[in-house]
């Protein structure tokens, strides 16, 4: 099956710093979508992306689908955007399920 | 307007004890899939339904483990003879449509999570 590698595995930054995500698959994909999981456990939509750029307040995403990879930029950073960032691509002639990265553990710190 | 629900949030059962969890998808949303969240293997697909039915049942891990969909709305995850290798959070999302087949090109809509239901098996 696809392989989704998410970049860096932890990610600490002061409150204000900017900071930039990275999503590595091994396949072409039709879809993929951006999460971030909060404390309590909740999957929050951030970005449906399968090419192209897309901007969403102080985050945007871009997802290079011929060279198989998206990046999250997060700037101006937030205690609240602390949390794990998840990359999921939908797996190739499947019925749409997702495969999801290992995550990224984002801390920001006041 | 109302997002996936999950219930109950939190289970604790005793090992070999049936349990059975419910989700409620956004309204006339089609598809509707089931993954589970555990520290050893991360986000991992269960299964896919579309409308009533199931055609893709590939990440169920034992026949323990069955799902049913009525009326094209609420499913439920049953686990049968619970194992403490059951412990995790169980997660269902739903999307606006659904591939018309494996190969086709369809629209794929973005899929919403719900709040998860937390299951240990003591």
């Amino acid at each position: 099956g696809i392989q989704v590698e998410q970049s860096p595995p932890d990610l600490i930054l002061q409150e204000g710093a900017n900071s930039t995500l990275r999503c590595n698959f091994s396949d072409s994909v039709n879809n993929l979508q951006w999460f971030h999981q909060n404390p309590w456990g909740q999957l929050i939509n951030l970005f449906y992306i399968p090419s192209g750029t897309k901007q969403n307040g102080r985050l945007s995403a871009t997802t290079v689908a011929t060279e198989r990879y998206s990046l999250l930029y997060i700037s101006s950073s937030q205690t609240t955007d602390s949390g794990v960032y998840f990359c999921a691509v939908e797996q190739p002639d499947s019925w749409g399920k997702l495969q999801f990265g290992a995550g990224t553990q984002v801390v920001v710190t006041p | 307007g109302a997002g996936v629900s999950q219930s109950p949030s939190n289970k604790v059962t005793e090992k070999g004890k049936d349990v059975e969890l419910r989700c409620d998808p956004i309204s006339g949303h089609t598809a509707l899939y089931w993954y589970r969240q555990s520290l050893g293997q991360g986000l991992e697909f269960l299964i896919y339904f579309q409308g009533n039915s199931a055609p893709d049942k590939s990440g169920l891990p034992s026949d323990r483990f069955s799902a049913e969909r009525t009326g094209g709305s609420v499913s439920t995850l049953t686990i049968q003879r619970t194992q403490q290798e059951d412990s995790a959070v169980y997660l269902c999302a739903s999307s606006l449509h659904h591939r018309a087949k494996p190969r086709g090109t369809g629209r794929i809509a973005e899929q919403f999570f719900g709040p998860g239901t937390r299951l240990t098996v003591l």
